[in-house]
């Protein structure tokens, strides 16, 4: 198993621009949040999934939007991109019909806005 | 309002040195805690948790509940600890869906 996949790695936008972020979760698990990391900060939550539901939203405009597909890969959407939106875009997966509270990253997609 | 903080953001210790990264938090309820590590060029991933009180990697964590703190402590740092640290938290049965996060720790450890 590869882990939690996300592409593409990196990528650069111009402003206005619109981007689309492709994650793949652990085979298995049924829930996928997505996290914005900026340069010297912790990440911070904009969405959660589970089972193609959105389950829970950060403090994000709506900009930003999401999906998450019968086999439960996501895709994170930014619209009228900023130069604010320039960061890491982290994917997370976990089970969410068990105890286990693990969520298992991916190696991130690393967004410049120009 | 929930809210993780990490006081320090850089930390640096001599090898064998005892080590505690601080972390406090905010949270109205009964939070599950969780410490994240990264190391150079490596993925974001799970250190330890407060539910299973365990030790990994020689790092400890208590949750003491009446100072709002989660504290990770080694009492002999290794230059392969070296990493950034972060404390995060969600809320009960939430499962690791949604994870507030603080804004890390460099640690440190030279020879």
């Amino acid at each position: 198993d590869a882990g939690v996949t996300q592409s593409p790695t990196h990528l650069i936008k111009t402003r206005g621009q619109q981007v689309t972020l492709r994650c793949s979760p652990i085979s298995g698990h049924k829930s996928v949040s997505w996290y914005q990391q900026v340069l010297g900060q912790g990440p911070q939550f904009i969405f959660q999934y589970y089972e193609k539901e959105e389950r829970g939203r950060g403090n994000f405009p709506d900009r930003f939007s999401a999906r998450q597909f019968p086999n439960y890969s996501s895709e994170l959407n930014v619209n009228a991109l900023l130069l604010g939106d320039s960061a890491l875009y982290l994917c997370a997966s976990s089970f969410l019909d068990t105890l286990n509270t693990e969520a298992f990253f991916g190696q991130g997609t690393r967004l410049t806005v120009v | 309002a929930q809210r993780v903080t990490q006081p320090e953001k850089l930390l640096s210790v001599f090898k064998g040195a005892p080590v505690e990264l601080k972390c406090n938090y905010s949270y109205s309820g009964s939070p599950e805690l969780f410490w994240y590590v990264q190391y150079s060029r490596q993925r974001l991933q799970l250190l330890l948790r407060h539910i299973s009180r365990e030790s990994i990697k020689g790092f400890t964590a208590d949750l003491n509940k009446g100072e709002t703190s989660f504290h990770l402590k080694k009492p002999f740092a290794q230059e392969e600890d070296s990493a950034m640290y972060y404390c995060a938290l969600s809320g009960a049965y939430n499962q690791g869906g949604k994870l507030i996060f603080g804004q890390g720790t460099e640690l440190s450890v030279k020879p």
